[in-house]
């Protein structure tokens, strides 16, 4: 069946450092993927999704590149701010559904 | 447009007491979604409708969870007999296509 994997469940960095947060998955069928970002007490909101063609998504300074080789979908951002802190979820969907499947989520704690 | 609205933000109930969660979905979406966030799990699926009918329930715990959709301005989560187990933020979300979901702020569910 389909599944996300997040390895990290907290990533701590110090704010102007590169993030990247990983994502793997696995899909029987063709694969959209999605990043959701949920800062405390608020509700999970879309912060990016893969395209059907090569395009990178970008959003906020983030982005991240499907890779169907390596079946990845990593975020990544080139400096991090304080206000990035928060709980990032990586998803999928494929094209014969709308259930989107979720990741557990990765922590981003990031110092002054 | 005011977003998913979920009522209610808090509810406590005894353990073996009925619980009902009620749900808005945005004016026009077509899918919507049940989920329940705890933070040893993430957000685990539990349901969804696409055009008020139940298509995928394979995240429920059958015994006691229950979903109806009786119209499209509306959907309810019904746990029967609740557990401290059952303990968690029930987040709703809808969406239209693959834009992605629109989630609520979620009612946390409190069982003593």
């Amino acid at each position: 069946g389909d599944s996300v994997t997040q390895t990290e469940g907290l990533v701590t960095l110090t704010e102007g450092l590169p993030v990247m947060l990983n994502c793997t998955y696995q899909s029987t069928y063709s694969p959209f993927l999605f990043w959701y970002v949920q800062h405390l007490n608020e509700a999970p909101k879309l912060l990016l999704k893969s395209f059907t063609d090569n395009k990178r998504p970008e959003h906020q300074g983030f982005h991240a590149t499907l890779h169907k080789s390596s079946s990845s979908f990593h975020l990544q951002k080139s400096s991090a701010q304080l206000s990035d802190s928060a709980l990032y979820y990586c998803a999928l969907t494929h094209t014969n559904a709308y259930k989107v499947i979720f990741g557990k989520g990765t922590h981003l704690h990031v110092l002054p | 447009n005011a977003g998913v609205i979920q009522t209610p933000r808090h509810k406590v109930t005894g353990k073996g007491q009925e619980a009902t969660l009620w749900c808005e979905p945005i004016s026009g979406h077509s899918a919507v979604f049940w989920y329940r966030q705890t933070i040893v799990q993430g957000l685990e699926f539990l349901t969804y409708f696409r055009n008020q009918a139940p298509i995928d329930d394979s995240g429920m715990p059958k015994e006691r969870f229950s979903a109806q959709m009786p119209n499209q301005s509306h959907s309810t989560l019904k746990i029967q007999s609740t557990q401290p187990q059952d303990s968690a933020v029930y987040l709703c979300a809808s969406s239209q296509g693959r834009t992605g979901l629109f989630f609520g702020h979620g009612t946390k569910l409190s069982v003593l």
